[in-house]
């Protein structure tokens, strides 16, 4: 069964620092992976989907790397705004579009 | 709107009630999730239809949630006999494609926030 995993559970940062955030997955078969943003009392916003293939992806200040062979995502973000604030989740894509969601990685950026 | 549109926002019932929770997908899109997402845990998969067909329930944590796709558009999740344990945020997504075919991610909607008294 895939599990997910994300470090650190919530990371607080003053503005314009680079940041990594860390999701781990147990079963290497993936489909895709994808990182998607929280906002409060919200559902999930996208952000960058990798395909099994794939080694990174970028979107303006995001960058998300996949290791499928050690189980391994990255998310960079590059010069944090405190309109990054929000909780950060990876969701590992098994064949057959199901998600399995880490618990989310929970980031304050300091004005 | 051209997002996921979920009703109600909110929902109070009391143990033992029935709830129905609804979930309009983005126009023509061809899957449709349900995910129940407990406090400061990420979404849980609870089912997937393609069109009207319910391929996977194998997340339902018991016979008592029900969900339906009637007419591949707008779905309905039910939750019968309410436990304090189904408080949760139930979170509805859809993708324009077919499992397995191309790589489109997945539309959420804001949820349906349900706390059972």
């Amino acid at each position: 069964k895939q599990e997910v995993t994300q470090i650190p559970a919530a990371l607080s940062v003053p503005e314009g620092e680079n940041l990594v955030l860390n999701c781990s997955f147990t079963d290497s078969a993936i489909y895709n992976l994808q990182w998607f943003r929280q906002d409060p009392g919200k559902g999930l916003t996208s952000l960058l989907l990798i395909q099994s293939s794939q080694r990174e992806q970028t979107s303006g200040r995001l960058n998300a790397s996949l290791d499928k062979s050690s189980g391994r995502s990255t998310l960079y973000i590059a010069a944090s705004q405190p309109g990054d604030s929000a909780t950060y989740l990876c969701a590992a894509i098994n064949y057959g579009q199901n998600f399995v969601f880490g618990p989310g990685t929970r980031l304050s950026v300091l004005p | 709107g051209a997002g996921v549109s979920q009703s109600p926002r909110y929902k109070v019932a009391k143990r033992g009630q029935d709830v129905a929770l609804r979930c309009d997908p983005i126009s023509g899109h061809v899957s449709l999730f349900w995910y129940q997402q407990a406090l400061g845990q990420g979404p849980e998969f609870l089912t997937y239809f393609q069109n009207e067909a319910q391929l996977d329930k194998s997340g339902l944590p018991s016979d008592r949630f029900f969900a339906e796709r009637p007419e591949g558009s707008v779905s309905t999740l039910k939750i019968q006999r309410t436990q304090q344990e189904d408080s949760a945020v139930y979170l509805c997504a859809s993708s324009p494609v077919y499992t397995g075919e191309g790589n489109q991610p997945q539309h959420f909607g804001d949820g349906t926030r349900l706390s059972i008294l």
